[in-house]
């Protein structure tokens, strides 16, 4: 596709319980963001790929959060034992060289 | 502290009534600052990069200027379809000149 791609789009999950967010980058984007956007909140940093490499990781909230990239394209972020403040919308971008941002639609999570 | 701090946080507006949304930033050693509409639902969208002061650019009734401490991003005529919230960025030089800082937002609504 001409865009970033996050799956699911939704994704409402029980308190405690591990789940996986993916990212399809824009094909040839070497960077990979993921981001954070809570209600009335701006959008927090959380992880910074280039290429499979993440040279920026200071963002994760905590070790409950990890992420991985693979062959240069998808990413994957999990969140294991999730937590009621997890509930969140998490945005993946990828760039060119470190210029402009393109940002997928994001995914709502909704932890019970 | 926060680094970008946009106003207002909300802002209504008749159609065709212009306005200006303001982002400031206090970093120093600034690489570009950009500025994203975001509908809902959706992600972030590119709109403008400026990299020095004095800068300006151009979209149909949109445009952005910069000085050495803040951004201005001016509506003229809006319309209602330019309801979405306005998002400003702040990318930093050395050593994490590949991420960008947000501001919270301007939640703009245009009435008809």
């Amino acid at each position: 596709g001409a865009g970033v791609s996050q799956s699911p789009s939704n994704k409402v999950t029980e308190k405690g319980k591990d789940v996986e967010l993916r990212c399809d980058p824009i094909s040839g984007h070497t960077a990979l963001y993921w981001y954070r956007q809570s209600l009335g909140q701006g959008l927090e940093f959380l992880i910074y790929f280039q290429g499979n490499s993440a040279p920026d990781k200071s963002g994760l909230p905590s070790d409950r959060f990890s992420a991985e990239r693979t062959g240069g394209s998808v990413s994957t972020l999990t969140i294991q034992r999730t937590q009621q403040e997890d509930s969140a919308v998490y945005l993946c971008a990828s760039s060119l060289y470190n210029e402009k941002l393109f940002f997928g639609s994001g995914t709502q999570l909704s932890v019970l | 502290e926060d680094q970008v701090t946009q106003s207002p946080e909300a802002l209504r507006l008749q159609e065709g009534e212009s306005s200006s949304l303001n982002c400031s930033y206090t970093v120093s050693g600034l690489r570009g600052l950009f500025w994203y509409r975001q509908d809902p639902g959706k992600g972030p969208e590119f709109l403008f990069t400026l990299y020095s002061a004095g800068e300006e650019k151009e979209k149909e009734r949109l445009k952005a200027t910069l000085t050495k401490k803040e951004s201005f991003l001016h509506i003229t005529a809006p319309k209602p379809e330019d309801s979405a919230t306005y998002l400003c960025a702040v990318r930093l030089g050395g050593g994490s000149n590949y991420k960008l800082t947000f501001g919270k937002g301007t939640l703009l609504t245009v009435n008809p």
